[in-house]
């Protein structure tokens, strides 16, 4: 079975400063790993994923996330926080064999402070 | 959101009623997926659909039930079986391997189902 794990409810930054949101997995094969945002009452939006390669991705809004295989951590960071970040923040796994639907974490809070 | 459309986005059901929430995309995809959002919880998968005609449970599916007699088309049932619905369901799908978006999932809007 596989899983995700992240381990804060809700992390606050303020304005400017570099932010991370933390996000471990576990899977019987090699991971596809995805970042998604949710703003209040809507779907969620996709921000960046790892299917292979290099082990720094970049995605939408400034955003980036680095897989560490030995740690299986796939932490999202962005160097400089927005106000217009604040949301909800979803890390999702699925093996590369087997069903194609994701396996979501419980959602990271994040805040950024003016 | 773009492509995919879900509908009702409030919906209120008394104990007891089935109700059917729906799921339509543009998208061409192939698979789509349902699931649920709790407070604190995720995403939880309830069923998916790879094909036409063909679809799997998943994580929670008891007290749901689902079709696919149309490609653009994926409507959950959503049953007094069901002992806790109240929730946020999210549909989602994904295009065929040809494509590279292949392994993401695009989510509709979502549905916000009470019991009253």
């Amino acid at each position: 079975a596989q899983s995700v794990a992240q381990p804060e409810d809700q992390v606050n930054v303020a304005e400017g400063n570099p932010l991370t949101v933390k996000c471990t997995y576990s899977v019987s094969g090699n991971p596809y790993l995805f970042w998604y945002v949710q703003y209040p009452n809507r779907g969620l939006q996709f921000l960046l994923k790892y299917i292979t390669g290099d082990n720094l991705v970049k995605g939408s809004y400034g955003f980036e996330a680095e897989f560490n295989k030995s740690q299986t951590s796939f932490h999202l960071k962005k160097p400089s926080a927005l106000v217009s970040d604040s949301a909800l923040y979803f890390c999702a796994v699925r093996d590369r064999v087997g069903r194609r639907a994701l396996t979501f974490g419980s959602g990271t809070r994040l805040q950024v402070q003016p | 959101d773009g492509g995919i459309t879900q509908s009702p986005k409030y919906l209120f059901r008394k104990e007891g009623q089935n109700v059917t929430l729906s799921c339509e995309q543009n998208l061409n995809h192939d698979a789509m997926y349902w699931y649920r959002q709790d407070p604190g919880q995720g995403l939880r998968l309830i069923y998916y659909s790879q094909i036409v005609n063909d679809f799997q449970k998943g994580d929670i599916a008891e007290g749901y039930s689902v079709s696919r007699e149309k490609k653009e088309s994926f409507p959950l049932t959503v049953t007094s079986a069901q002992k806790n619905p109240t929730a946020f369901y999210l549909c989602a799908s994904s295009p065929p391997p040809e494509r590279v978006t292949y392994n993401e999932q695009f989510f509709g809007p979502g549905t916000r189902l009470t019991v009253l």
